[in-house]
């Protein structure tokens, strides 16, 4: 019953590989996100949908594409892996409503290795 | 563009000891959010603060607002061993209510 979930925990890959992350949620939030955390702690956003809208598109290189078939699904795909996009990336949902305060929740994250 | 930094970058204390770390936005935030990383995990929403000079307490969390809103911090009172991880604000960019900038964290340490 998680309420984030990403899968692979871990990516290790060669430079030039194309690999997907895929991120669930069952909290029946209306918006995701894609964070990405550097070896430094840093915390930046990439992308977010809302309702399987793109609506936030962070200056991020367009090998890397999001995918929100439905919105309790949304998917990271990148292209020509390089070895700076080594990282940690979350996966995280947020809901909206009167009274509802708007923390997000954020999955367990992927840890990608690019070699 | 929005910045949110955070001082210390790192803390470490004595078990028993108390620790504050400050978040200080370089715009007017609507509101301020707080998590905490323990290491290897994922950040774990805390708390919310709306109003201006708002004051939260969570058992030995206290947490502020300021009066411009534009700082926030977080004082932990007796730090325990369970304690220990990265702490972060965040506050909505531009306005948005579903665009989270980080603060750049504080790790803390606790040395039993």
């Amino acid at each position: 019953d998680t309420a984030v979930s990403q899968t692979p925990k871990y990516l290790v890959t060669q430079m030039g590989n194309d690999k997907s992350i895929k991120c669930e949620q069952n909290l029946g939030h209306d918006t995701m996100y894609w964070y990405k955390q550097d070896s430094k702690k840093f915390l930046k956003i990439m992308f977010s949908y809302n309702n399987k809208e793109l609506i936030i598109n962070e200056t991020v290189p367009n090998r890397f594409s999001p995918k929100s078939p439905d919105k309790a699904h949304l998917n990271l795909h990148i292209n020509s892996l390089e070895l700076g996009d080594s990282a940690v990336y979350f996966c995280a949902s947020s809901g909206f409503g009167v009274g509802r305060v708007h923390g997000y929740t954020f999955g367990s994250g992927t840890r990608l290795t690019v070699v | 563009g929005q910045q949110v930094m955070q001082i210390p970058q790192y803390q470490h204390v004595q078990e028993g000891e108390d620790f504050t770390t400050y978040c200080n936005s370089s715009t007017t935030l609507s509101n301020i959010q707080w998590y905490k990383q323990r290491p290897g995990g994922h950040p774990v929403f805390l708390i919310q603060l709306v109003k201006s000079g708002e004051v939260k307490k969570q058992k030995r969390l206290t947490f502020q607002f300021g009066e411009a809103k534009k700082n926030s911090s977080l004082h932990i009172t007796a730090t325990q061993t369970t304690d220990v991880g990265t702490y972060f604000c965040a506050g909505p960019y531009g306005g948005a209510t579903n665009k989270l900038i980080f603060g750049t964290g504080t790790l803390l340490a606790v040395q039993p």
